[in-house]
């Protein structure tokens, strides 16, 4: 069975500062893996995707993501945090070829002025 | 243009009424997904429409829950006898299946239901 865990439900940085998020999955096939963010009140925006194209994955809003087999990890990381990145992110793998979402817990991203 | 759109934003109603939520996916996705969103439990998927293809009801929590696709397009949830366990957000969500399998699900803002 796949699954996500995201370490850290709540992670605070200073405005300017590197962020790091972090999620490993567990899957017997090769994965599909997605970060997604959520403003309150808001459904979920794709931040970005991996799909096996290139282990360096880049996305919206200056975000980028490492696939990493070695460690079973896709952790999201941008290297200066602004104040309009607080929100909540969420790791998902695909469940099969065409199936659901599995999401991770999700990660609460405070940023301090 | 137009992404997922929802209806109701926001619905209450008393333990034991029949709700139903709406969904119109962006129009030309197949694959359409229902999840539900609440403090305790995280984000779970519910159901999954794929084309004319019988819906994967595997995440359905019991038997109240139920949805429906017409015409490949809009889908409606309905959640009978309302429990105050029901009480969340209702995500759906709508994908393209040619091109890849990666494609990724765009979300609709949600439905919150709060049972009284």
């Amino acid at each position: 069975a796949q699954s996500v865990t995201q370490l850290g439900s709540h992670v605070s940085v200073s405005e300017g500062a590197l962020v790091l998020l972090r999620c490993n999955y567990s899957s017997s096939v090769p994965p599909y893996l997605f970060w997604y963010v959520q403003y309150p009140n808001q459904g979920l925006q794709l931040l970005l995707k991996y799909t096996s194209a290139a282990t360096l994955v880049k996305g919206i809003n200056g975000f980028e993501a490492e696939f990493k087999k070695s460690e079973t990890s896709f952790h999201l990381t941008k290297p200066s945090a602004h104040m309009s990145d607080a929100a909540e992110y969420f790791c998902a793998v695909k469940r099969g070829s065409q199936g659901n979402l599995i999401f991770g817990k999700g990660t609460k991203l405070s940023v301090k002025p | 243009g137009a992404g997922v759109s929802q209806s109701p934003s926001n619905k209450v109603t008393e333990k034991g009424k029949d709700v139903e939520l709406r969904c119109d996916p962006i129009s030309g996705h197949t694959a359409l997904y229902w999840y539900r969103q609440s403090l305790g439990q995280g984000l779970e998927f519910l159901i999954y429409f794929q084309g004319n293809s019988a819906p994967d009801k595997s995440g359905l929590p019991s038997d109240r829950f139920s949805a429906e696709r017409t015409g490949g397009s809009v889908s409606t949830l309905t959640i009978q006898r309302t429990q105050q366990e029901d009480s969340a957000v209702y995500l759906c969500a709508s994908s393209l299946t040619t091109g890849g399998l990666g494609q990724p699900q765009h979300f609709g803002d949600g439905t919150r239901l709060s049972i009284l």
